[in-house]
């Protein structure tokens, strides 16, 4: 079955230290979106790529980082993560021109000690 | 500046009863509207859309009527499941530009 995928489902780091959170598709849609969403709130968008071009929310913190190697990986990068950080981060992905939905993969609960 | 609200965080329905979740916007060039149910520990699954041309769509279940005049739209589930109870997030767009989500509205449906 086509989807997104998202690695790992749970990811534990420590203050200030580096984590990537990945996430890969076999939809082969060309738009992919990293979300942040803390409990009881909206899911935010933190950046998307459409195919290669990347887009900046201009409220996503410097911390934040994205690579997009090929159509089907994505890439979510915290520098130094914060006790602020601790959050669900989903990755959706679009097919742009087809119908306007977002498919999302089942996120990353990331805990930060 | 949240531009998608869903002002109800919870709500509790009998099994077999009608679940009507709400969802107001602010911003009328909003042309494009969706409606995620999230499990926990799950991603947020697509549910049903509409387009700001028509004011009702149908699938099964369930039925988003859209009120643009009032920049309103709401989720009907008739008859209510047990396996509806979930979290369920509205969204806004202008069509293919960025969604705006609500914070979401739980719902339980009670056996």
């Amino acid at each position: 079955d086509a989807m997104v995928i998202q690695n790992p489902r749970y990811q534990v780091t420590q203050f200030g230290k580096p984590v990537t959170l990945s996430c890969s598709q076999t939809l082969n849609h060309n738009v992919m979106y990293w979300y942040q969403q803390k409990s009881s709130q909206a899911p935010k968008l933190l950046f998307h790529y459409y195919d290669k071009d990347f887009n900046n929310e201009a409220d996503t913190p410097d911390n934040f980082q994205s690579r997009r190697p090929n159509t089907s990986f994505c890439f979510l990068d915290i520098r130094s993560p914060g006790l602020g950080d601790a959050a669900m981060y989903l990755c959706a992905t679009r097919l742009a021109g087809g119908a306007d939905t977002q498919y999302f993969g089942p996120g990353t609960r990331l805990t930060v000690l | 500046d949240q531009q998608v609200k869903q002002n109800s965080p919870s709500l509790s329905v009998q099994e077999g009863r009608i679940s009507i979740l709400n969802c107001d916007y602010t911003n009328s060039m909003f042309d494009y509207f969706l409606w995620y149910k999230k499990y926990p520990a799950e991603g947020p699954t697509f549910l049903i859309s509409i387009s700001s041309i028509k004011d009702k769509n149908e699938d099964g279940r369930f039925t988003v009527f859209l009120n643009k005049s009032a920049k309103h739209l709401s989720l009907h589930i008739v008859p209510s499941q047990p396996g509806d109870s979930a979290v369920y997030f509205c969204a806004a767009s202008v069509v293919g530009n960025q969604f705006y989500f609500g914070t979401g509205t739980s719902l339980t449906v009670i056996p």
